[in-house]
């Protein structure tokens, strides 16, 4: 069964720092992949999406994530934070074969320090 | 465009009873999924409906049953709740045609059960 591993499950940050969500997934075949961020009292939202081509993808916000297929890897980056990205931050990935079901990681809290 | 709606918002309900959650799916899409959210954990795949007809189920025992209407909305219902079905239970619409693969997520309904 395809699974998404998060590396971290509480980050804090003081404004301006540069940030890095780790994710790997597991699954050997042809997969979308994305990070969907949950901002404090607010619905899931999607941050940025892979499914071919360049594999440093940028999203909303400043946010960019890089898929290494070597490594079954596709973590989020931003160079600096603000405090306004204090939310909740899901990876997840659907599986070709197995139409559009999201399967996510355990999530990310990201707390900002102002 | 209308984004996805939840209802109810809350619900509270005693073990061994049946639950009923209502979701409209976002203008224009064909197909809803259900997550289950539990605390601290990144939302679970239930199963999803295209054309009125299951197209996708996860690992969740039959007591989870879903429907879709015509007009794209859909229910879940759970019978014979147990103390673990507390949790955010989210809705989500997509096209399923669309490669890529993109859902659109509804605020939630959160259940408790006592």
């Amino acid at each position: 069964a395809q699974s998404v591993s998060q590396h971290n499950h509480h980050v804090i940050l003081s404004e301006a720092a540069s940030l890095e969500l780790g994710c790997n997934y597991s699954y050997g075949g042809t997969v979308n992949l994305f990070w969907y961020v949950q901002y404090p009292g607010q619905h899931l939202q999607l941050l940025l999406k892979y499914f071919s081509g360049d594999p440093l993808v940028k999203g909303i916000k400043g946010f960019e994530a890089e898929f290494i297929k070597s490594k079954f890897s596709f973590n989020l980056r931003k160079p600096s934070v603000q405090w306004s990205d204090t939310a909740e931050y899901f990876c997840a990935v659907t599986v070709m074969e197995y139409g559009n079901k999201l399967v996510f990681g355990a999530g990310t809290i990201l707390r900002v320090k102002s | 465009e209308t984004g996805v709606t939840q209802s109810p918002t809350h619900l509270i309900k005693t073990r061994g009873q049946q639950v009923t959650l209502r979701c409209s799916s976002q203008s224009g899409h064909n197909t809803v999924s259900w997550y289950q959210q539990a605390l601290g954990q990144g939302p679970q795949f239930i199963f999803q409906y295209y054309r009125e007809e299951e197209n996708g189920r996860g690992n969740f025992p039959p007591r989870f049953s879903g429907l879709q209407f015509p007009n794209y909305s859909s229910e879940l219902n759970v019978n014979a709740l147990e103390l673990d079905d507390s949790a955010l239970y989210l809705c989500a619409s997509s096209i399923i045609r669309d490669p890529s693969y993109e859902q659109y997520f509804g605020p939630g309904t959160r259940l408790t059960v006592t």
